[in-house]
Protein backbone atom coordinates (compact mmCIF):
# COMPACT_ATOMS: atom_id res chain seq x y z
CA UNK A 1 0.00 0.00 0.00
CA UNK A 2 1.29 3.38 -0.92
CA UNK A 3 0.74 4.78 2.74
CA UNK A 4 -1.18 8.30 3.85
CA UNK A 5 -0.55 10.65 1.02
CA UNK A 6 -0.45 14.48 1.66
CA UNK A 7 0.66 17.20 -0.63
CA UNK A 8 1.99 19.91 -0.88
CA UNK A 9 5.09 18.70 0.91
CA UNK A 10 6.05 22.34 1.11
CA UNK A 11 4.05 25.38 1.29
CA UNK A 12 5.26 29.16 2.04
CA UNK A 13 2.45 31.72 1.51
CA UNK A 14 1.98 35.16 2.32
CA UNK A 15 -0.32 36.27 5.75
CA UNK A 16 -4.24 36.44 4.71
CA UNK A 17 -3.64 34.08 1.81
CA UNK A 18 -6.25 30.74 2.07
CA UNK A 19 -4.12 27.51 2.45
CA UNK A 20 -5.44 24.05 1.33
CA UNK A 21 -4.07 21.20 2.72
CA UNK A 22 -4.47 17.80 1.31
CA UNK A 23 -4.59 14.16 2.35
CA UNK A 24 -5.86 10.72 0.99
CA UNK A 25 -5.84 8.18 3.36
CA UNK A 26 -4.91 4.39 3.80
CA UNK A 27 -7.74 2.40 1.20
CA UNK A 28 -9.68 0.60 3.65
CA UNK A 29 -9.13 3.06 6.46
CA UNK A 30 -12.22 4.51 8.28
CA UNK A 31 -10.76 6.95 10.61
CA UNK A 32 -8.80 10.23 9.43
CA UNK A 33 -7.06 12.40 11.90
CA UNK A 34 -5.61 15.86 11.20
CA UNK A 35 -2.52 16.44 13.68
CA UNK A 36 -0.20 19.77 13.91
CA UNK A 37 3.19 20.06 15.24
CA UNK A 38 5.56 22.75 16.96
CA UNK A 39 7.95 23.09 18.25
CA UNK A 40 6.49 25.12 21.49
CA UNK A 41 3.27 22.60 21.60
CA UNK A 42 4.41 19.41 20.15
CA UNK A 43 1.82 17.74 18.40
CA UNK A 44 -1.89 17.84 18.84
CA UNK A 45 -4.79 16.42 17.68
CA UNK A 46 -7.01 18.96 15.35
CA UNK A 47 -9.68 16.94 14.33
CA UNK A 48 -10.76 13.18 13.32
CA UNK A 49 -13.18 11.84 11.29
CA UNK A 50 -15.14 8.08 11.48
CA UNK A 51 -16.90 7.34 7.81
CA UNK A 52 -16.46 10.51 6.37
CA UNK A 53 -18.43 12.77 9.58
CA UNK A 54 -16.13 14.61 11.94
CA UNK A 55 -16.22 13.34 15.26
CA UNK A 56 -14.03 15.29 17.20
CA UNK A 57 -12.77 19.05 16.26
CA UNK A 58 -12.26 20.65 20.03
CA UNK A 59 -8.57 21.03 18.41
CA UNK A 60 -9.32 23.22 15.77
CA UNK A 61 -7.72 26.22 17.03
CA UNK A 62 -10.25 29.11 15.89
CA UNK A 63 -12.99 29.31 12.83
CA UNK A 64 -10.18 29.97 10.56
CA UNK A 65 -9.84 26.80 10.11
CA UNK A 66 -11.76 24.13 8.29
CA UNK A 67 -11.70 20.13 7.19
CA UNK A 68 -13.80 18.50 5.38
CA UNK A 69 -13.78 14.75 4.12
CA UNK A 70 -16.13 14.28 1.02
CA UNK A 71 -15.34 10.55 0.47
CA UNK A 72 -13.37 7.78 2.16
CA UNK A 73 -10.35 8.97 0.25
CA UNK A 74 -9.83 12.58 0.13
CA UNK A 75 -9.43 15.35 2.78
CA UNK A 76 -8.95 18.72 3.08
CA UNK A 77 -7.54 20.91 5.61
CA UNK A 78 -8.45 24.74 5.11
CA UNK A 79 -7.10 27.92 6.61
CA UNK A 80 -8.88 31.17 5.33
CA UNK A 81 -6.69 33.79 5.86
CA UNK A 82 -3.48 32.26 7.03
CA UNK A 83 -1.62 33.91 10.05
CA UNK A 84 2.27 33.85 10.87
CA UNK A 85 0.83 31.78 13.95
CA UNK A 86 -0.35 29.01 11.66
CA UNK A 87 3.58 28.09 10.39
CA UNK A 88 3.68 24.32 11.63
CA UNK A 89 3.94 20.82 10.00
CA UNK A 90 0.86 19.79 9.54
CA UNK A 91 0.30 15.60 9.71
CA UNK A 92 -2.52 13.50 8.38
CA UNK A 93 -2.98 9.83 9.64
CA UNK A 94 -5.51 7.04 9.30
CA UNK A 95 -6.46 3.92 11.04
CA UNK A 96 -8.42 0.95 10.90
CA UNK A 97 -11.69 0.49 13.24
CA UNK A 98 -10.75 1.35 17.02
CA UNK A 99 -11.53 -2.30 18.40
CA UNK A 100 -9.25 -3.71 16.51
CA UNK A 101 -6.51 -1.31 18.56
CA UNK A 102 -4.68 -0.79 15.31
CA UNK A 103 -2.51 1.93 15.25
CA UNK A 104 -2.37 5.19 13.19
CA UNK A 105 -0.22 5.79 10.15
CA UNK A 106 1.01 9.00 9.42
CA UNK A 107 1.88 10.73 6.06
CA UNK A 108 5.27 12.57 5.96
CA UNK A 109 2.70 15.69 6.65
CA UNK A 110 2.79 19.40 5.52
CA UNK A 111 5.43 21.60 6.01
CA UNK A 112 3.70 25.42 5.68
CA UNK A 113 5.29 28.77 6.27
CA UNK A 114 3.03 31.62 6.48
CA UNK A 115 5.23 35.18 5.83
CA UNK B 1 -6.32 16.52 31.58
CA UNK B 2 -4.27 14.03 30.24
CA UNK B 3 -0.66 14.88 30.12
CA UNK B 4 2.21 12.88 28.94
CA UNK B 5 5.61 13.61 29.63
CA UNK B 6 8.87 12.44 28.05
CA UNK B 7 12.14 12.89 30.35
CA UNK B 8 15.03 13.65 29.10
CA UNK B 9 13.90 15.43 26.11
CA UNK B 10 17.17 14.51 24.41
CA UNK B 11 20.04 11.61 24.96
CA UNK B 12 23.35 10.64 23.40
CA UNK B 13 24.75 6.71 23.70
CA UNK B 14 27.39 5.17 22.18
CA UNK B 15 26.72 2.65 19.74
CA UNK B 16 25.86 -0.65 21.19
CA UNK B 17 24.23 0.72 24.51
CA UNK B 18 21.27 -0.53 26.22
CA UNK B 19 18.67 2.06 26.95
CA UNK B 20 15.63 2.88 28.37
CA UNK B 21 12.99 5.97 27.27
CA UNK B 22 10.78 7.44 29.41
CA UNK B 23 7.25 8.35 29.51
CA UNK B 24 4.57 8.85 31.91
CA UNK B 25 1.35 10.30 32.28
CA UNK B 26 -1.26 11.92 34.96
CA UNK B 27 -4.09 10.05 34.37
CA UNK B 28 -3.68 5.96 33.87
CA UNK B 29 -7.85 5.75 32.38
CA UNK B 30 -6.17 4.88 29.34
CA UNK B 31 -7.53 3.24 26.14
CA UNK B 32 -3.89 2.29 24.56
CA UNK B 33 -0.88 3.49 24.52
CA UNK B 34 1.84 4.13 21.53
CA UNK B 35 5.35 4.42 20.97
CA UNK B 36 6.51 6.18 17.36
CA UNK B 37 9.37 6.95 16.27
CA UNK B 38 10.46 10.15 13.89
CA UNK B 39 12.86 11.08 11.35
CA UNK B 40 13.70 14.56 10.74
CA UNK B 41 11.02 16.17 7.73
CA UNK B 42 9.39 12.40 7.76
CA UNK B 43 6.02 11.29 9.67
CA UNK B 44 5.50 9.08 12.21
CA UNK B 45 6.52 5.43 12.58
CA UNK B 46 4.54 3.52 14.91
CA UNK B 47 7.03 0.90 16.56
CA UNK B 48 5.01 -0.81 19.24
CA UNK B 49 1.40 -0.66 20.90
CA UNK B 50 0.07 -1.90 23.93
CA UNK B 51 -3.22 -2.15 25.03
CA UNK B 52 -4.32 -1.40 28.80
CA UNK B 53 -4.98 -4.97 29.70
CA UNK B 54 -1.65 -5.75 28.72
CA UNK B 55 2.10 -5.54 30.34
CA UNK B 56 4.34 -5.10 27.49
CA UNK B 57 4.72 -5.84 23.88
CA UNK B 58 8.00 -6.68 21.94
CA UNK B 59 9.22 -6.39 18.12
CA UNK B 60 12.99 -7.13 17.63
CA UNK B 61 15.53 -5.34 19.36
CA UNK B 62 12.31 -3.03 21.25
CA UNK B 63 10.09 -3.70 24.21
CA UNK B 64 7.63 -1.56 25.29
CA UNK B 65 6.02 -1.54 28.81
CA UNK B 66 3.26 -0.26 30.74
CA UNK B 67 2.26 0.41 34.08
CA UNK B 68 -1.04 1.97 34.50
CA UNK B 69 -0.55 2.27 38.31
CA UNK B 70 1.81 4.07 38.49
CA UNK B 71 1.40 6.28 35.02
CA UNK B 72 4.66 4.90 33.20
CA UNK B 73 5.79 3.52 29.86
CA UNK B 74 9.26 2.90 29.20
CA UNK B 75 10.78 1.81 25.56
CA UNK B 76 13.75 -0.56 25.98
CA UNK B 77 16.24 -0.62 22.87
CA UNK B 78 18.82 -3.39 23.11
CA UNK B 79 22.49 -3.31 21.13
CA UNK B 80 21.50 0.56 20.02
CA UNK B 81 22.38 1.02 16.35
CA UNK B 82 23.47 5.04 13.90
CA UNK B 83 20.28 4.05 12.37
CA UNK B 84 17.93 3.83 15.67
CA UNK B 85 18.96 7.55 16.14
CA UNK B 86 15.53 9.52 15.86
CA UNK B 87 12.74 11.29 17.71
CA UNK B 88 10.59 8.80 20.01
CA UNK B 89 6.95 9.84 21.09
CA UNK B 90 4.65 7.96 23.30
CA UNK B 91 1.05 8.88 22.57
CA UNK B 92 -2.28 7.14 24.16
CA UNK B 93 -5.68 6.99 23.57
CA UNK B 94 -8.57 7.18 26.40
CA UNK B 95 -11.91 5.88 26.37
CA UNK B 96 -13.93 6.68 23.71
CA UNK B 97 -12.14 8.97 21.85
CA UNK B 98 -9.79 8.09 19.11
CA UNK B 99 -7.61 11.43 20.31
CA UNK B 100 -3.87 10.27 20.69
CA UNK B 101 -2.37 12.25 23.56
CA UNK B 102 1.50 12.85 22.79
CA UNK B 103 4.72 13.66 24.91
CA UNK B 104 6.85 16.14 23.00
CA UNK B 105 9.21 13.31 22.44
CA UNK B 106 12.81 12.70 23.34
CA UNK B 107 15.28 13.08 20.25
CA UNK B 108 18.32 9.86 20.78
CA UNK B 109 21.69 10.40 18.90
CA UNK B 110 23.43 6.65 18.76
CA UNK B 111 26.84 7.54 18.04
CA UNK B 112 29.23 5.36 16.46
Amino acid sequence: DAGVIQSPRHEVTEMGQEVTLRCKPISGHDYLFWYRQTMMRGLELLIYFNNNVPIDDSGMPEDRFSAKMPNASFSTLKIQPSEPRDSAVYFCASSFRRILNQPQHFGDGTRLSIL
Amino acid sequence: KQEVTQIPAALSVPEGENLVLNCSFTDSAIYNLQWFRQDPGKGLTSLLLIQSSQREQTSGRLNASLDKSSGRSTLYIAASQPGDSATYLCALTQGGSEKLVFGKGTKLTVNP
